[in-house]
């Protein structure tokens, strides 16, 4: 079984301020791990992922998120706050192979001037 | 690259009618398509998943012969939604997962999603 838990659901931050959003998972198997990024009335564009590469993941628009196998967790940060960035987050935790993705509960950002 | 649609981006229907929503991989094979449902401020709950020929796979509580999906070729699935009621009024989003091509491996790309409201 996997499982993934946004410690968060709200986070507010100010422009040019850098971003953590915090996720931990669990899982029986070596994970796939995503975040995932959902403007209003958008889809769900991808931002990273982890498969067992590197444990520091880049992604696009200046996000990165951190493997941490000994603290099951898989951190999103920025180190810059943008207000296009105000969108909500999912932590996304799948079984190596892509298949059934288990989301976290989502975490909105507010970016504030 | 690995671009998924959706249509229609909203949809208004009366109780008692049926509504088919689309998916389409535009530039990649999806061997495998995912349907999913999203509450209002909630997160994506899967509702199945499909492969190409052959019957999709129900996750657990999800009515089979109310929530139809056929997926008939590498880059379309569709979802029908037989006499909708107003509790099934959701936004609907599918995914697509790829092996080759275009798409990341082991990536689900997503669609922009499909608003249902039933009055």
């Amino acid at each position: 079984a996997q499982s993934v838990t946004q410690l968060d659901s709200h986070v507010s931050v100010s422009e040019g301020t850098p971003v953590l959003l915090r996720c931990n998972y669990s899982s029986s198997y070596s994970p796939s791990l995503f975040w995932y990024v959902q403007h209003p009335n958008k889809g769900l564009q991808l931002l990273l992922k982890y498969t067992s590469a590197a444990t520091l993941v880049k992604g696009i628009n200046g996000f990165e998120a951190e493997f941490k196998k000994s603290e099951t967790s898989f951190h999103l940060t920025k180190p810059s706050a943008h207000m296009s960035d105000a969108a909500e987050y999912f932590c996304v935790v799948t079984k190596g192979g892509g298949n059934k993705l288990t989301f976290g509960t989502g975490t909105q950002l507010k970016v504030e001037l | 690259g690995a671009v998924v649609s959706q249509h229609p981006s909203r949809v208004i229907c009366k109780s008692g009618t049926s509504v088919k929503i689309e998916c389409r991989s535009l530039d990649f094979q999806a061997t495998t398509m995912f349907w999913y449902r999203q509450f209002p401020k909630q997160s994506l709950m899967l509702m199945a998943t499909s492969n190409e020929g052959s019957k999709a796979t129900y996750e657990q509580g999800v009515e089979k012969d109310k929530f139809l999906i056929n997926h008939a070729s590498l880059t379309l699935s569709t979802l029908t939604v037989t006499s909708a009621h107003p509790e099934d009024s959701s936004f609907y989003i599918c995914s697509a997962i790829s092996f080759s091509g275009l798409a990341l491996a082991d990536t689900q790309y997503f669609g922009p999603g499909t608003r249902l409201t039933v009055l």
